[in-house]
């Protein structure tokens, strides 16, 4: 039982590269959330998604783009990386969406030059 | 909108000390509030939750009570150790929503 895994766990992009960012989960949750974590800032939500085949917009959407293609992978898209983008990564799940506990996985760092 | 404010650090502390990380909340309805807990290098962990004013969660000696009437959820341990050093997050769930509402953390040092 692994729990949450991200891929890749560090990257460095130059400005304008496109890449996906994985995440798998082996609990078979419904909810699955990508969040960034900036200096500051805490974690900001990007995406959610509340079952397989759905996607649904969070806190700060603009420039990523998610699918749930499989009930266990939750993928995030970046068609454009800008410096902004630099910022580290977290992928959750959970069972229930509302006062249930999420799984964190370990995160990736993105670096955009 | 909901959200959540936690004291800012960093925190440095000697091992043994008594150690209090505030955190204050706005949101609609009853919201259920939880600490998170990051060690360096790792993802968030969850600490402690409550989902309903009065409760009181605890964990690994850290507590924190949910007060409505000051809309605080402050987390305290006794004594502090070393492995205690980690970025510790304030969290809100909103009664409608899916969402999570984080705050900005705050780092805690242990010193021996």
């Amino acid at each position: 039982n692994a729990g949450v895994t991200q891929t890749p766990k560090f990257r460095v992009l130059k400005t304008g590269q496109s890449m996906t960012l994985l995440c798998a989960q082996d609990m078979n949750h419904e909810y699955m959330y990508w969040y960034r974590q900036d200096p500051g800032m805490g974690l900001r939500l990007i995406h959610y998604s509340v079952g397989e085949g759905t996607t649904a917009k969070g806190e700060v959407p603009d420039g990523y783009n998610v699918s749930r293609l499989k009930k266990q992978n939750f993928l995030l898209g970046l068609e454009s990386a800008a410096p902004s983008q630099t910022s580290v990564y977290f992928c959750a799940s959970s069972a229930t969406g509302k006062v249930s506990e999420q799984y964190f996985g370990p995160g990736t760092r993105l670096t955009v030059t | 909108g909901d959200s959540v404010t936690q004291m800012e650090g960093p925190v440095t502390l000697s091992e043994e000390a008594f150690l209090t990380i505030n955190c204050t909340y706005t949101a609609t309805g009853y919201p259920s509030l939880f600490w998170y807990v990051q060690y360096p290098g790792e993802g968030l962990q969850l600490l402690l939750k409550a989902t309903k004013a009065d409760d009181k969660g605890s964990n690994k000696g850290f507590e924190a009570t949910y007060r409505k009437e000051t809309t605080s959820f402050h987390l305290e341990k006794g004594s502090v150790q070393v492995s205690d050093s980690a970025v510790y997050f304030c969290a809100l769930s909103g009664f409608t929503g899916n969402q999570f509402y984080f705050g900005t953390g705050t780092s805690l040092t242990v010193i021996p």
